[in-house]
């Protein structure tokens, strides 16, 4: 049983490039949140997606970040034209429900995002 | 903000009990302590919860203070891989349509265990 699975680990982009972030739950969980640390900071919410459907995205910037849970497929986080203030590590959490509860989130590794 | 205070470093011997303290003097009814921690280049890891009872599981043990505005984490034998960042959380256990679902983060708690 896989957990959350994350990639790429680590992605460089120069400035004004995209940056896709990919997120595979765990198997069977159909709730994904994606959260963004920047370096010396604690984990900052970013969304909520539902499978096709943005739950809360009241932690996203309103320009540039999109992201998407399709009905088939991992969940993306999209970054158009980043800049050096991108760079980051972003984690992806998924549970079988709202918030599970009784064991909280399930992390994956991360994607450390560098900006040149 | 986050609604708890935790010390920004703690060192603990090889093999002795870790104490984690962390100070949620605003923390309703309603929410749950959780503890996470995250190990470097790793993402949080879910260590335990509680309400108002002490807790205990394979990983860590809880203390909640009876008025519920400080607890402790225990790791009661520290090993180097306990190494790691720990947070201290508060927030509802459930979410509706109407609760925020945000875990708010602060700045934890660095434990190093030392040989």
């Amino acid at each position: 049983n896989a957990g959350v699975m994350q990639n790429p680990r680590h992605l460089v982009r120069r400035r004004g490039q995209e940056a896709r972030l990919r997120c595979s739950p765990m198997k069977g969980h159909s709730h994904v949140y994606w959260y963004r640390q920047l370096p010396e900071e604690g984990l900052k919410f970013m969304v909520y997606l539902q499978k096709e459907n943005i739950i809360d995205e009241s932690g996203m910037p309103k320009e540039r970040f999109s992201a998407e849970f399709p009905k088939e497929g991992p969940s993306i986080l999209r970054i158009q034209q980043v800049v050096r203030g991108d760079s980051a590590a972003y984690f992806c959490a998924s549970s079988p429900r709202p918030m599970d509860g009784h064991y909280g989130y399930t992390f994956g590794s991360g994607t450390r995002l560098t900006v040149v | 903000d986050a609604k708890t205070t935790q010390p920004p470093s703690m060192d603990c011997a090889e093999g002795r009990a870790a104490n984690l303290p962390c100070n949620h003097s605003t923390i309703s009814g309603n929410e749950y302590v959780y503890w996470y921690r995250q190990i470097h280049s790793q993402g949080p890891q879910y260590i335990i919860h509680g309400l108002k009872n002490n807790e205990t599981n394979e990983m860590a043990s809880l203390i909640i203070t009876e008025d519920r505005k400080s607890s402790t984490l225990i790791l009661p034998h520290a090993t180097l891989r306990d190494t790691a960042v720990y947070y201290c959380i508060v927030r509802p256990e459930w979410f509706d349509a109407g609760n925020n679902r945000k875990l708010i983060w602060g700045l934890g708690t660095s434990l190093a265990v030392n040989p």
